[in-house]
């Protein structure tokens, strides 16, 4: 099945909590990039964490990755109404693939 | 800077026309990727350029899509002629990083409606 599956599929929080959000996938990969898109806009970049890392933070977003379980979770810390996006892992092998995505809704 | 920019950010066509996208790189990427979303399904790759040359164009649907980037600049994707399936959301993307190592940098799309 296709590479950097995104679960849960859909998630809806009150703004304040955290939302994780976990990724698998099958094949040995260079890095593995989360990206965001906000209904009706472009893809944006939200992080990039490389195969020989574990974990990465930026701002309240904190990644890990788990290369011999072949999976990565995005945690976004005290959410807000405009975190309201689906979330996209990426892998990148021979080219960047990505999965259905997470509908993220933070409720205000 | 100026960022990765599609045109049109929506087009409405009828099963059987033609539409032609256009994707406008950073200046300086040498690499360039259209992707689509599909009934809000998963985003595929179409192809890939570096420069003016087709890198990987396995991606590509079939025969009615066409891409073209003349000069390694900007790229067009023609669909030719459009049918229902079409529709969705074609992204373009660039990046400087040679191979996939690094970070894509995405327009906003282009909502294709083809009725």
């Amino acid at each position: 099945s296709q590479q950097g599956e995104e679960d849960p599929q859909a998630l809806s929080i009150q703004e304040g909590e955290n939302a994780t959000m976990n990724c698998s996938y099958k094949t040995s990969i260079n890095n593995l990039q989360w990206y965001r898109q906000n209904s009706g806009r472009g893809l944006v970049h939200l992080i990039l964490i490389r195969s020989n890392e574990r974990e990465k933070h930026s701002g309240r977003l904190r990644v890990t990755l788990d290369t011999s379980k072949k999976s990565s979770s995005l945690l976004i810390t005290a959410s807000r109404a405009a975190d309201t996006a689906s979330y996209f892992c990426v892998t990148s092998g021979s080219r960047l693939t990505f999965g259905e995505g997470t509908q993220l809704t933070v409720n205000p | 800077e100026a960022g990765v920019t599609q045109f049109p950010s929506h087009s409405v066509i009828e099963k059987g026309q033609t539409v032609t996208l256009r994707c406008d790189p950073i200046s300086g990427h040498d690499n360039l990727y259209w992707y689509r979303r599909v009934m809000g399904k998963e985003i595929k790759f179409l192809l890939h350029f570096v420069k003016e040359s087709k890198q990987d164009e396995s991606g590509m649907p079939n025969n009615r899509f066409l891409a073209e980037r003349t000069g390694g600049t900007y790229s067009t994707l023609k669909v030719q002629p459009a049918e229902l399936e079409d529709s969705g959301v074609y992204f373009c993307a660039s990046s400087q990083t040679m191979g996939l190592t690094g970070k894509l940098f995405f327009g906003s799309g282009t909502q294709l409606s083809v009725l």
